[in-house]
């Protein structure tokens, strides 16, 4: 199976660098996705890292250590608006690898 | 493009009644959707994956009698919860698989659909 483990809970100030990060386990691997979901919303896309390295978006960038099974999420500038939880998730082999296994998710709290 | 809606967003019913929710493929077609529920405060867990046509296929210890699920076009597929209890209340979502602007299939998130059994 899949698991994924992530921080319950991070807070920062407006303004603000924070790390968000990712463990997991699987029985194989095709990826890492970042999902950002604000109260009541539905989860929407930030980033993918398929290999090793930093890819960079904007104020988000996505790490990836596939020897470690980590990874982590990178925001930077921090707005009152990225308050929200964030995931990472896995695809599953099961259906072509086209199901996502979610983390535990990461509530970020930002304060001004 | 790619945008997935979901009715209704919230429904409060009975318990013992049986509610439907959908999920439409808005500007595309979907052979494949999936069925998270959500809890409040925790992570989304996949309950079943939708293909048009056939069967869905369950998650471990998910009722498949319980949680009706049917594809039966490209842009719509419907999930029931039959004789609802309180502790099926959650937040229900839906996605749809289709090629993203990466370039790679990709699941695309329904606002979901809040749930309350009273």
């Amino acid at each position: 199976g899949q698991s994924l483990e992530q921080p319950s809970e991070v807070t920062a100030v407006e303004g603000a660098i924070v790390q968000i990060n990712c463990t997991y386990q699987t029985s194989g691997f095709y990826g890492l996705s970042w999902y950002q979901q604000h109260d009541g919303g539905a989860p929407t896309f930030l980033s993918y890292n398929a290999l090793d390295g930093l890819e960079e978006t904007g104020r988000f960038s996505s790490f990836l250590s596939r020897s470690d099974s980590y990874g982590y999420l990178l925001l930077q500038e921090l707005q009152m608006k990225d308050s929200a939880s964030y995931f990472c998730a896995v695809r599953d082999p099961g259906e072509g690898f086209q199901k996502l296994v979610f983390g535990t998710g990461t509530r970020l709290l930002v304060s001004p | 493009g790619a945008v997935v809606s979901q009715h209704p967003s919230w429904v409060i019913c009975k318990s013992g009644t049986s509610v439907k929710i959908e999920c439409r493929s808005l500007d595309f077609q979907a052979t494949t959707m999936f069925w998270y529920r959500q809890f409040p405060k925790q992570s989304l867990m996949l309950m079943a994956t939708s293909n048009e046509g056939s069967k869905a296929t369950y998650e471990q210890g998910v009722e498949k009698d319980k949680f009706l699920i049917n594809h039966a076009s490209l842009t719509l597929s419907t999930l029931t919860v039959t004789s609802a209890h309180p502790e099926d209340s959650s937040f229900y979502i839906c996605s749809a698989l289709s090629r993203g602007p990466r370039g790679y299939n990709e699941q695309f998130f329904g606002p979901g659909t809040r749930l309350t059994v009273l």
